[in-house]
């Protein structure tokens, strides 16, 4: 069963500490994703890959960054931590194509819900 | 802008057919997809609509309609797993997707 799994289900730190959300895919997939889900607000891109070692920001990527060291994980990095950025933070990939339906499938991981006290 | 409107809430019957429905404005497009989420899991793909038309799977169709930026998923036979939220997203001219901000669907028995 293909899947992407997030490393951690729920964390709680303290405001300004360093916080590193893991993601990891195996099912091979070039492009990862990671996304912050809020109540009332529609799913919010910070950060995306499309290759190893390359990074392109999203929509909200202040106060964040990312790590892609090897093409199946993708690390979202809160270098410090604030309060305003509690929230569920949701891990995707798809594979790469334009006119193929497959490649821009998303699959989500399970999500990491984050409490910046 | 880039926005998607989607009702915040719905409620229907088990055994009853729901539409929810999804309005979009993008920069190009690319496609419209629907996700499920169940709450506390993973949004997981429904359906993908790129030209205008009924798309149909089961239980549950997803419309297109490209002139007027309009689609819908249509869920029969409701059962009360079918309570979740829904997401309705849309791809932009550089395949981007634009996220509405989820229908929660309630069933009751």
């Amino acid at each position: 069963d293909v899947k992407v799994t997030q490393s951690s289900r729920y964390l709680v730190k303290r405001t300004g500490e360093k916080v590193f959300l893991e993601c990891v895919q195996d099912m091979d997939h070039e492009n990862m994703f990671w996304y912050r889900q809020d109540p009332g607000l529609g799913l919010r891109l910070i950060y995306f890959s499309y290759d190893v070692k390359m990074k392109e920001k999203g929509d909200i990527p202040e106060g964040y960054s990312v790590s892609r060291e090897k093409k199946e994980r993708f690390s979202l990095i809160l270098e410090s931590a604030s309060t305003n950025q509690t929230s569920m933070y949701l891990c995707a990939s798809s594979s790469t194509g334009t006119g193929d339906l497959g490649a821009n499938v998303l699959t989500f991981g399970a999500g990491s819900r984050l409490t910046v006290l | 802008g880039q926005n998607i409107d989607q009702p915040t809430e719905m409620t229907a019957t088990e055994g009853a057919i729901v539409q929810i429905n999804c309005t979009y404005q993008t920069s190009g497009f690319n496609g419209l997809f629907w996700y499920q989420q169940h709450a506390g899991e993973a949004p997981t793909f429904l359906s993908y609509n790129v030209l205008d038309g009924l798309e149909e799977k089961g239980r549950f169709s997803s419309f297109l309609s490209r002139s007027k930026g309009y689609s819908y998923l249509l869920l029969k036979e409701l059962q009360m797993k079918d309570s979740a939220s829904y997401l309705c997203a849309a791809m932009d001219s550089n395949y981007q997707l634009i996220w509405g901000a989820g229908t929660k669907l309630i069933i009751k028995p």
